[in-house]
């Protein structure tokens, strides 16, 4: 049972370009998440998708765009990455409660 | 959701009951309380979470006062692996997707 899986791992991106971070989960989870988290800093969430087929802001949404692509995936997009976009993005998944699963972290750099 | 008041460190001896305590003066009435901790910089692990009642599990026990406004997070048996930044979070929970707001959490060392 794989639980949350991220990629990639690590990233490094110059100012301008553009990625997409991915994110499974095999858990047959209603709700995804994507949160970042900063140098000594707890974790902000960016976006949220309640359920299939919705998807909202967060605290830090601007930057970022988001799909749900199906049940168990849920993407997140920079158009045009910045050094403030310097994290490391945790995905997480949920069924009705707060019981989090979160994947192992993406560590992204913007040069 | 209410906010969280938590010391920032923490040291307990290992094998000794390691008490993190969490404020939350402002929970209303259908919130609940969930720790979490976050190990190194893997992703942060749930814990255990409760409403009214004191709730244990396998990793720890939470004990909540009575009028709700603090809780403490017992782990019985400390050992160096629960060296880990530990988070207090209120929120609604459950029925629909769960916003929880990460604070800046305590971090907890366990030493020899």
């Amino acid at each position: 049972n794989a639980g949350v899986t991220q990629t990639p791992k690590f990233q490094v991106l110059k100012t301008g370009q553009s990625m997409t971070l991915q994110c499974a989960q095999d858990m047959n989870h209603n709700s995804m998440y994507w949160y970042r988290q900063d140098p000594g800093m707890g974790l902000r969430l960016i976006y949220y998708s309640a359920s299939e087929g919705t998807t909202d802001k967060g605290e830090v949404p601007n930057g970022y765009n988001v799909s749900r692509l199906n049940k168990r995936e849920f993407s997140l997009r920079l158009e045009s990455a910045a050094p403030s976009q310097t994290s490391v993005y945790f995905c997480a998944s949920s069924y009705y409660t707060g019981e989090l699963f979160f994947g192992e972290g993406s560590r992204l750099t913007v040069l | 959701d209410a906010k969280t008041t938590q010391p920032p460190s923490m040291d307990c001896a290992e094998g000794r009951a390691a008490n993190l305590p969490c404020n939350h003066s402002t929970i209303s009435g259908n919130e609940y309380v969930y720790w979490y901790r976050q190990i190194h910089s893997q992703g942060p692990q749930y814990i255990i979470h409760g409403l009214k009642n004191n709730e244990t599990n396998e990793m720890a026990s939470l004990i909540i006062t009575e009028d709700r406004k603090s809780s403490t997070l017992i782990l019985p048996h400390a050992t160096l692996r629960d060296t880990a930044v530990y988070y207090c979070i209120v929120s609604w929970g459950t029925g629909t997707a769960s916003k929880l707001t990460f604070g800046t959490g305590t971090r907890l060392q366990v030493t020899l």
